[in-house]
């Protein structure tokens, strides 16, 4: 089993939809999770991070925590083309070390 | 310089050469990373130095070595590589590395190995 799960897609959305993904981890004892965009040829840019569960909101973007689950999710709101790219979910294994997701690429449809 | 910078971008070499990536962040960070990315692959890390002090090193080759000479600039000194190496390599700061801060990414060097 990966230690952090994401499905690699492509996910395509229309424009103007809501686009929804998903990143599943393995180590129960992970404390703080974050959402990376890269475009392609781009380094990751960081989007958001999250602590605690539930929801958490910036602008379009919802980060959702479910640690019973293991399971943190991303929505984007109102799609646009520019948010077409890869999107990276990154686990903190212990206080200091990231683990990546393969990351999930999402394309939005004109 | 805003962030954290990276030279060169591109860099292509033989197997026989030696050079080196240069990283520096001008965000007053104290930890720094280095990452490798290849295709269809997560980011792997490579090294971690804390304040200038080497603090994690993922069995990486001897091939790789590493190099904080203060806590701004990271270097990473490649010899006798082989062609699996070729990736984009990404260098990372955060505020601490005792306590969970996201990290910032360069723009990062794409090295492809002939």
């Amino acid at each position: 089993q990966k230690e952090v799960e994401q499905n690699s897609g492509p996910l395509s959305v229309p424009e103007g939809a809501i686009a929804s993904l998903n990143c599943t981890y393995s180590d129960r004892g992970s404390q703080s999770f974050f959402w990376y965009r890269q475009y392609s040829g781009k380094s990751p840019e960081l989007i958001m991070f999250i602590y605690s569960n539930g929801d958490k909101e910036d602008g379009r973007f919802t980060a959702q925590l479910n640690k019973a689950s293991q399971y943190v999710s991303l929505l984007i709101r109102d799609s646009q083309p520019s948010d077409s790219a890869t999107y990276l979910c990154a686990v903190t294994r212990s206080a200091r070390q990231l683990t990546f997701g393969s990351g999930t690429q999402l394309t939005v449809l004109p | 310089e805003t962030g954290v910078t990276q030279t060169p971008r591109h860099l292509v070499m033989g197997m026989t050469n030696k050079k080196s990536l240069k990283c520096e962040q001008h965000l007053g960070h104290n930890a720094m990373y280095w990452y490798k990315q290849s295709a269809k692959k997560p980011l792997e890390l490579m090294f971690v130095y804390s304040l200038e002090e080497r603090v994690e090193n993922n069995s990486v080759p001897s091939r790789f070595s590493p190099e904080c000479p203060n806590s701004s600039h990271l270097f990473l000194h490649l010899h006798t590589l082989q062609p699996e190496d070729s990736a984009l390599y990404l260098c990372a700061s955060s505020q601490s590395w005792s306590v969970t801060y996201e990290q910032y990414f360069g723009p990062g060097t794409r090295l492809t190995v002939t």
